[in-house]
């Protein structure tokens, strides 16, 4: 079993549609990100958190550390937020990154 | 600042042959990172450097070396590629260890052994 399981493996939406992509992981941590991987393979961080919840634009990020579960919400999605979402946990024991194998978004117009 | 840059984007080496896979970056971070992204797997961490002159061996580390001479850059060398080794690479970096540090990831580079 994965330390870290997100989940769906793949989504699709109509534009406008409220979007969540969940993250549990097995290990205790330090802190959880949200990276987002581009069509053209790019990879840019989006949240760092390790309580609680924090908004940026129409993205929102929550955290639960008692059940170790992490959620990505997009509020009304738009082709453009097309891409695999990856959740990763920083271990604490080992201070390094553990990844999820990613959600594959698809936004279609 | 242009962040993390890594060359080539793409490479196809024949089995046997040996390559280095190039990073740097020009925000003076400490920390640097290199990881492979295998289809349906997380990202594996192969090396890191926590500064010029120290490296040291991440989860999948067999069949590659890296050296840090300088802050700014941190190649990954291939010696003798194998059609295990095809993958697509990224280098990161982070100003320190800390948890509150975000990692700046590169473009990637897919690397193919035929």
């Amino acid at each position: 079993k994965n330390e870290v399981e997100q989940s769906p493996q793949n989504l699709t939406a109509q534009e406008g549609e409220f979007i969540t992509i969940n993250c549990s992981y097995s290990v205790g941590i330090s802190a959880l990100h949200w990276l987002q991987q581009h069509p053209g393979g790019g990879i840019v961080s989006l949240f760092m958190l390790s309580s609680g919840k924090k908004k940026h634009g129409r993205l929102i990020a929550t955290i639960n550390i008692q059940e170790k579960h992490s959620s990505l919400h997009i509020t009304a999605s738009h082709p453009r937020d097309s891409a695999v979402y990856i959740c990763a946990v920083r271990s604490y024991n080992t201070d390094k990154l553990i990844f999820g194998t990613g959600t594959r978004l698809q936004v279609f117009p | 600042n242009a962040g993390v840059t890594q060359t080539p984007k793409f490479r196809i080496l024949k089995i046997g042959q040996s390559m280095t896979l190039q990073c740097t970056q020009d925000m003076n971070h400490n920390y640097m990172y290199w990881y492979r992204q295998d289809p349906g797997m997380g990202l594996k961490l192969i090396y890191y450097s926590v500064g010029a002159g120290i490296t040291d061996k991440g989860e999948v580390p067999n069949g590659y070396n890296v050296s840090r001479s300088t802050t700014e850059d941190f190649p990954l060398r291939l010696e003798l590629a194998a059609p295990s080794q095809t993958s697509v690479y990224f280098c990161a970096s982070s100003y320190d260890g800390s948890p509150n540090q975000p990692q700046h990831f590169g473009d990637g580079t897919r690397l193919s052994i035929l």
